[in-house]
């Protein structure tokens, strides 16, 4: 079977940088990609790792260390519209898309 | 970009009623389009996979029969919410993934949130 493992919380001000782990296991491995999903609407794609190393979009950074089944997805400069669930998602060799719990990201002023 | 859309965007109905949700893929061919299910401050869980003018794949737990998937072209996938009860409100969330997108991402729709009375 396949499970991963993010915080459920995390709570950062604005202007700050938060960090957001996934860990996970699974078989078939093929990437490890980043949604957000704000209350009501769809997911947005953020990030994808399909190798290890760092990939930079904008704010947004996710890190992938395929040997330790680990990921990363860095928030920089947090706005007051970066609060959302964000999901990590391991996408396996078939094409699905596997989903975390989600981790909900409450920014203050 | 890649557009995904979904309708009807909410549904109310009774129980015992079936429900036909609609997935478009709306400028590309979606070769793949897949279905999930999410409950109020849950995860997505992934339902089926379904392939142009195949039968869907369905994921255990799931019932075939009373989610039926059709995907029927290219750009529609339909799921059809059969005999359907007050636990089966949720959010439905069809994504598509096709040949002029990144083979990676997944487009999501804008759900559909089902409520049975």
């Amino acid at each position: 079977g396949q499970s991963l493992e993010q915080p459920s919380e995390v709570t950062a001000v604005e202007g700050a940088i938060v960090q957001i782990n996934c860990t996970y296991q699974t078989s078939g491995f093929y990437g490890l990609s980043w949604y957000q999903q704000h209350d009501g609407g769809a997911p947005t794609f953020l990030s994808y790792n399909g190798l290890d190393g760092l990939e930079e979009t904008g704010r947004f950074s996710s890190f992938l260390s395929r040997s330790d089944s680990y990921g990363y997805l860095l928030l920089q400069e947090l706005q007051m519209k970066d609060s959302a669930s964000y999901f990590c998602a391991v996408e396996s060799n078939t094409g699905k898309l596997i989903f975390g719990q989600g981790t909900t990201l409450q920014v203050k002023p | 970009g890649a557009v995904v859309s979904q309708h009807p965007s909410w549904v109310i109905c009774k129980s015992g009623t079936s429900v036909k949700i609609e997935c478009r893929s709306l400028d590309f061919q979606a070769t793949t389009m897949f279905w999930y299910r999410q409950f109020p401050k849950q995860s997505l869980m992934l339902m089926a996979t379904s392939n142009e003018g195949s039968k869907a794949t369905y994921e255990q737990g799931v019932e075939k029969d009373k989610f039926l998937i059709n995907h029927a072209s290219l750009t529609l996938s339909t799921l059809t919410v059969t005999s359907a009860h007050p636990e089966d409100s949720s959010f439905y969330i069809c994504s598509a993934r096709g040949d002029r997108v990144s083979y990676n991402e997944q487009f999501f729709g804008p759900g559909t949130r089902l409520t049975v009375l």
